[in-house]
């Protein structure tokens, strides 16, 4: 499975992007990105996913160049409500669906 | 209302009692998981089941089981063999789509 290396936390501010690296140097041909958000003792909540170029939905967009071997979570105009904790995780259907969470990113929106 | 439930949503344990949480999922998922969180850390992986009468060890197993008898439904027993219970437990299912998982709201264990 691919390891992931997040940044541990960021600050930003209320109406400020935000853009989220993670590195997976390792990443297989047929494995997917995903990104969750959880926020305490809550569930992760599924926010974006791709496999290379660039996603876009009604919440975040997702950038992947073109040798995979990172990601950028994009967050436009955050609000205090998006403090929460951001994972980064790579894997297909081959490796059993086994995903690895790392310690992901804590991301507080200030006012 | 679709999605996946756990309860109870606060549980205590006993020295030496087994206790069991509940997974019930209506999605029509194949896969479901069940993780471990730890204060300020990621999710581990206890278990997984891809299909039903089937289950996998995920990372963490040890003093845990599982069952899979129906699609719906993936209890996780933590047994008297854990002796560090005390953390926050997630139950997800998957299979719509490549990795997606939908995660229930959790269960709090403590030891009492």
């Amino acid at each position: 499975l691919a390891k992931t290396t997040q940044p541990i936390s960021m600050d930003s501010y209320e109406g400020q992007e935000v853009n989220i690296t993670c590195s997976h140097n390792n990443i297989a041909t047929n494995d997917y990105i995903t990104w969750y958000q959880q926020f305490p003792s809550q569930g992760p909540r599924f926010i974006i996913q791709g496999y290379k170029t660039k996603v876009t939905n009604e919440v975040a967009s997702l950038f992947i160049p073109a040798d995979r071997k990172s990601s950028t979570l994009s967050l436009p105009r955050v609000s205090l409500s998006d403090t929460a904790v951001y994972y980064c995780l790579v894997g297909g259907w081959n490796a059993g669906n086994m995903l690895t969470f790392g310690g992901g990113t804590r991301l507080m929106v200030k006012p | 209302d679709g999605g996946i439930t756990q309860s109870p949503k606060y549980l205590f344990r006993k020295e030496g009692q087994n206790v069991t949480l509940s997974c019930e999922q209506n999605l029509n998922h194949d896969a479901m998981y069940w993780y471990r969180q730890d204060p300020g850390q990621g999710l581990r992986l206890i278990y997984y089941s891809q299909i039903v009468n089937d289950f996998q060890k995920g990372d963490i197993a040890e003093g845990y089981s599982v069952s899979r008898e129906k699609k719906e439904s993936f209890p996780l027993t933590v047994t008297s063999a854990q002796k560090n219970p005390t953390a926050f437990y997630l139950c997800a299912s998957g299979g719509d789509s490549e990795n997606i998982q939908y995660f229930g709201a959790g269960t709090r264990l403590s030891v009492l």
